[in-house]
């Protein structure tokens, strides 16, 4: 059973510039969660995607961004970059009926100059 | 506003003892509690959960009990092992949403 998997592992990009991080889900998990997390803080939601449609977001502004592709994988795009938008992003996968056990992959660190 | 609070950011246990990592909730409407255990350089990974309708769910060394009058749970591991030094997260959601809160995290040290 292959976990989940995000790419790239380290990402340096600067002000204004616009990024595009990627996630494979775990096998048979058709859902599939964006976190991000800033040091010392926990994950905070931005959005979760079921069947290629946005299932629900959090408090993220719309240049904050997703896809979700018929084989389950996803895309976090941002467009604009921040410096606050510096931070861990995690991607996570679940079956729709089990929506909260959700599995993690090992995260994006997105470093914005 | 933080809605789920682990108010201690690092906590210390001789290898063996129990470690208990607490967390607080504000939301009355969170009914789902679950904690994660994460460490460096890997993504969180689920480690045990408590629906509202239970005050204790138990799984091998670790146990999770949930005092909704007092809006607070925590995490009971016994004993502890070296391979439990990771940094432990408590998480809430609200009529089965797939919205998770967080909580900032505790570090946990076992000390040998």
């Amino acid at each position: 059973e292959t976990g989940v998997t995000q790419s790239p592992t380290h990402l340096i990009k600067t002000r204004g510039q616009q990024v595009t991080l990627r996630c494979s889900s775990q096998s048979g998990h058709n859902t599939v969660s964006w976190y991000q997390q800033a040091l010392g803080q926990g994950p905070q939601f931005i959005f979760q995607y079921y069947r290629e449609e946005e299932n629900g977001r959090g408090n993220f502004p719309p240049r904050f961004s997703g896809l979700q592709f018929p084989n389950y994988s996803s895309e976090l795009n941002v467009n604009a970059l921040e410096l606050d938008d510096s931070a861990l992003y995690l991607c996570a996968s679940s079956p729709i009926d089990r929506n909260n056990e959700q599995f993690f992959g090992p995260g994006t660190r997105l470093t914005v100059l | 506003d933080q809605q789920v609070k682990q108010n201690s950011p690092s906590l210390s246990v001789q290898e063996g003892r129990i470690s208990i990592l607490n967390c607080d909730y504000t939301n009355s409407m969170f009914d789902y509690f679950l904690w994660y255990k994460k460490y460096p350089a890997e993504g969180p990974t689920f480690l045990i959960s408590i629906s509202s309708i239970k005050d204790k769910n138990e799984d091998g060394r670790f146990t999770v009990f949930l005092n909704k009058s007092a809006k607070h749970l925590s995490l009971h591991i016994v004993p502890s092992q070296p391979g439990d030094s990771a940094v432990y997260f408590c998480a809430a959601s609200a009529n089965s949403n797939y919205q998770l809160i967080w909580g900032a995290g505790t570090k946990l040290i076992i000390k040998p």
